[in-house]
């Protein structure tokens, strides 16, 4: 199985403050990586699709890039609606693994 | 607009089997791919597999082999996950979602809990 590792665990950032996560696969995934958001007692949520790809309707202050098995999902002005955890996906190969997570909230 | 609406919560006994539904609506039911996701209380996602409404295929996860099978009745546009020999590490919130291209899950049902408890 490919293990899929994320950092930070959590972090405490300003409203307005940059915010980078990476995610690291255990063996090259090329771009076969999603990143998802997911808020307290809701369902996950897609937001970035084949690494870099910006799901439709997303707010353009989420981005992801990366290739291989080393990525980053940036949130350029982070908002207080943008509390939650974030979980990166690889579907290169079965089974599909997500990241352990990211806490995001506001300091 | 799509929807995919669970069943609701549920309490099993450790042993117990439990079957959760997902109706799909707002789309062509079979022309994507449902998959399973569970989520543990303040833990992560774990996948645990994949059917195809159209064919009836599957995929499982290696440790959920055995213990798991998905099925669908297209003719309600539903998908079925039941999960057998229950034991308390078992209690999770169970996803059903939806795939797109290769390979997202871009829609989501709202979840149902599965508690399992002597």
């Amino acid at each position: 199985d490919i293990q899929m590792t994320q950092s930070p665990s959590s972090l405490s950032a300003s409203v307005g403050d940059r915010v980078t996560i990476t995610c690291q696969a255990s063996q090259d995934i090329s771009n076969y990586l999603n990143w998802y958001q997911q808020k307290p007692g809701k369902a996950p949520k897609l937001l970035i699709y084949d690494a870099s790809n910006l799901e439709t309707g997303v707010p353009s202050r989420f981005s992801g890039s990366g290739s291989g098995t080393d990525f980053t999902f940036t949130i350029s002005s982070l908002q207080p609606e943008d509390i939650a955890t974030y979980y990166c996906q690889q579907y290169d190969n079965l089974p599909r693994t997500f990241g352990p997570g990211t806490k995001v909230d506001i300091k | 607009q799509v929807q995919l609406v669970q069943s609701g919560a549920e309490v099993k006994k450790p042993g117990a089997s439990v079957k959760v539904s997902c109706k799909a609506s707002g789309y062509t039911f079979t022309s994507y791919d449902i998959n399973w996701v569970r989520q543990a209380t303040g833990q992560g996602l774990e996948w645990m597999g994949w059917m195809n409404p159209n064919s009836g295929n599957t995929g499982y996860a290696q440790k959920f082999q055995g213990r798991v099978t998905m099925t669908r009745n297209t003719s309600i546009s539903t998908a079925y996950m039941e999960l057998s020999s229950l034991r308390s590490e078992d209690t999770a919130v169970y996803y059903c979602a939806r795939v797109r291209g290769w390979y997202y899950f871009d829609y989501w049902g709202q979840g149902t809990l599965v508690t399992v408890s002597s």
